[in-house]
């Protein structure tokens, strides 16, 4: 069984610029979630998907980011225009159903912003 | 909110030594709790949960148990190996709302031979 995959595995871009990440979860897993780790600290929330609707995106920083899921398969994290602080470790993660707890998560996308 | 407290890292252990990481949590009603480990290169994979206070989730040589009294559920290895080498993060899920899970701030471990 395929895990949890994201690509790009790094990005660098210049502040300003646009970068879309992607996340194709495990197959049949619903829940779909986004999480960011900005250098050293805790991972934090973004948004999470059920199928293809946004359940809770009360962790999207501003309105920079645009998250998608389109289909209720893979989805994408736009970030337009990027910021310097924006620089982090994204990652994204899959859970079945809602009385499986466990989350399955890709191995993220390194994100600099110059 | 939810909020989980790990102590703070790096931590430089040599082999077959102790292996304490300290975890308390704030959460309102009965979360679950966890501790993902992310090793080099790789993605956060699962090591362990409790559900319930006094459950003691295990794996790996690794154990936690879930004290609801001192709201803590600190990880603990009796003999660590090189190969344990990663960041280990504490996280609890609480039962209502989205089941959103909240993680702390990862505990860096190196073992040494």
């Amino acid at each position: 069984e395929a895990g949890v995959t994201q690509f790009p595995s790094h990005s660098v871009i210049e502040k300003g610029q646009t970068v879309t990440l992607r996340c194709d979860p495990i197959s049949g897993h619903d829940n779909l979630y986004w999480y960011r780790r900005v250098m050293g600290k805790e991972i934090k929330f973004l948004l999470h998907f059920v199928k293809e609707s946004k359940q809770d995106e009360s962790g999207m920083p501003n309105n920079r980011f645009l998250a998608e899921r389109t289909g209720g398969t893979y989805s994408t994290l736009k970030v337009q225009p990027a910021e310097l602080e924006d620089s982090g470790v994204y990652f994204c993660a899959s859970r079945a159903g809602t009385k499986n707890e466990k989350l399955f998560f890709g191995s993220g996308t390194q994100l600099s912003v110059l | 909110g939810d909020s989980v407290t790990q102590m703070e890292g790096p931590v430089t252990l040599s082999e077959e030594a102790f292996l304490t990481i300290n975890c308390t949590y704030t959460a309102t009603g009965y979360p679950s709790l966890f501790w993902y480990v992310q090793y080099p290169g790789e993605g956060l994979q699962l090591l362990l949960k409790a559900t319930k206070a006094d459950d003691k989730g295990s794996n790996k040589g690794f154990e936690a148990t879930y004290r609801k009294e001192t709201t803590s559920f600190h990880l603990e290895k009796g003999s660590v190996q090189v190969s344990d080498s990663a960041v280990y993060f504490c996280a609890l899920m609480n039962s209502g709302g989205y089941q959103k899970v909240t993680f702390g701030t990862g505990t860096k471990l190196q073992v040494i031979p």
